[in-house]
């Protein structure tokens, strides 16, 4: 089952941040969350990780609070492109020690002009 | 950076046959790819995992003699859809460890629509 739970849409406009919250309150110390992004009909694209600490890469910026039951994904300066459902994922190791990402139900971003 | 490859991008079979879908890393040797599912509007959902030279582990209410997958190079998985029906038809998405930070890179997906 998965173990995020994520707000089913969200609007932001063209330029501005776009703050997609998770909540992951079951996690385990050595789970890290992964998010990715889907464009209608395409492969989910990899945006960022982490376990503790906060991260930033050329897409996104990923906050996770303290106690890490929660997380943010940042995207800076929203683009029409942008506009995708927007997965928050916790990887879990399943049997004989094998990691895997189960998805929640994600996001659907919608950037607006 | 790391690439998965799958193939067919779409395939429409007549009800009966079966399906055969290739993943493949073109840059990198993956021991682990994983299967997925996603119907309309829905969210993907993890079918399997296929373990280079060993049996891929199904997830609960897979069934494991319908959707065959083998895993026989470093590069490559198959899964088989056998004996498809109208109710398999659906976005399959095949997803390797490895190649890269990330550690999961997605191929590209493959569109099947059982008639």
């Amino acid at each position: 089952d998965a173990k995020t739970t994520q707000p089913p849409s969200m609007d932001c406009a063209e330029g501005r941040a776009a703050n997609l919250p998770c909540n992951h309150s079951t996690i385990s110390g050595n789970e890290y969350v992964y998010w990715y992004r889907q464009i209608h009909s395409q492969g989910p694209q990899y945006i960022i990780h982490g376990l503790k600490n906060n991260e930033t890469n050329e897409m996104a910026s990923l906050i996770i609070t303290e106690d890490r039951k929660s997380s943010t994904l940042i995207l800076p300066h929203a683009t029409l492109r942008d506009t995708a459902v927007y997965y928050c994922i916790v990887r879990v190791f399943g049997s004989y020690n094998t990691d895997k990402l189960i998805f929640g139900t994600g996001t659907r971003l919608q950037v607006f002009p | 950076g790391a690439v998965v490859s799958q193939h067919p991008s779409r395939v429409i079979c007549k009800s009966g046959t079966s399906v055969k879908i290739e993943c493949r890393s073109l840059d990198f040797q993956a021991t682990t790819m994983f299967w997925y599912r996603q119907f309309p509007k829905q969210s993907l959902m993890l079918m399997a995992t296929s373990n280079e030279g060993s049996k891929a582990t199904y997830e609960q209410g897979v069934e494991k003699d319908k959707f065959l997958i083998n895993h026989a190079s470093l590069t490559l998985s198959t899964l088989t859809v056998t004996s498809a029906h109208p109710e398999d038809s659906s976005f399959y998405i095949c997803s390797a460890r490895g190649g890269g930070d990330n550690g999961y890179t997605f191929g590209s997906g493959t569109r099947l629509t059982v008639v």
